[in-house]
């Protein structure tokens, strides 16, 4: 069935190093979407990518969408402690637009 | 507050009991969904309703069931609970029933004992 993977499953640094979160479908899709849900918290949308090659950047959050619209990254320059949570990304379908999640990254900030 | 109220927020219950968690989607949002967060896992997508309708179906068990009302809120009904049911059940709602984001409500913590 139609998937997105994402990796990696956790991801520990150090307050002040680089984050990145990988999203991969099995088919192409029409838009993907991130969420974050800080521990104890419920998921927040962050952004929408729709276009081919789209790069969207917020403040220290850096997001992409592959050339062929299967893939999908979202990298942190300089994590915070307010970065802490798990991210996932959602990736709506051509065929029926559902929302298919990927598995979610937990960054984890190093003490 | 992302405007979308779900109740209780906690339940404890025995196995073998039956649950109805409340779902009130954000003013104007036509598109429910529900979704089971089991401890420190992914969002699994259990239903979705459109205006009243039942849009698509995801990994829902035949205990489970849902529906949306003509005001909108929806219900999902969980019957002979068993303890791998404890979970984090989340309902979301959108404006749109195939493009547009979710906006999340705090969940339902549901504890099988």
């Amino acid at each position: 069935g139609q998937q997105v993977m994402q990796i990696p499953q956790y991801q520990h640094v150090q307050e002040g190093e680089d984050f990145t979160t990988y999203c991969n479908s099995s088919t192409t899709l029409s838009n993907i979407q991130w969420y974050k849900q800080r521990p104890g918290g419920h998921p927040v949308f962050l952004i929408q990518l729709v276009k081919s090659g789209e790069v969207k950047k917020q403040k220290r959050l850096t997001f992409q969408f592959g050339e062929a619209k299967k893939n999908s990254s979202l990298h942190i320059t300089a994590t915070q402690t307010t970065d802490v949570g798990t991210y996932f990304c959602a990736g709506r379908v051509d065929s029926n637009y559902q929302l298919i999640w990927g598995a979610g990254t937990k960054l984890i900030i190093k003490p | 507050d992302s405007g979308v109220t779900q109740t209780p927020k906690h339940l404890i219950t025995a196995t073998g009991q039956r649950v109805t968690l409340r779902c009130s989607p954000r003013s104007g949002d036509l598109s429910v969904y529900w979704y089971q967060q089991s401890l420190d896992q992914g969002l699994q997508f259990l239903i979705q309703y459109y205006n009243g309708e039942e849009r698509a179906k995801g990994n829902i068990l035949e205990r489970f069931s849902a529906q949306q009302f003509p005001d909108l809120h929806s219900e999902l009904n969980l019957s002979s609970l068993e303890l791998g049911d404890s979970a984090l059940y989340f309902c979301a709602s959108s404006d749109r029933p195939n493009t547009g984001e979710l906006f999340f409500g705090e969940g339902s913590r549901l504890t099988v004992l």
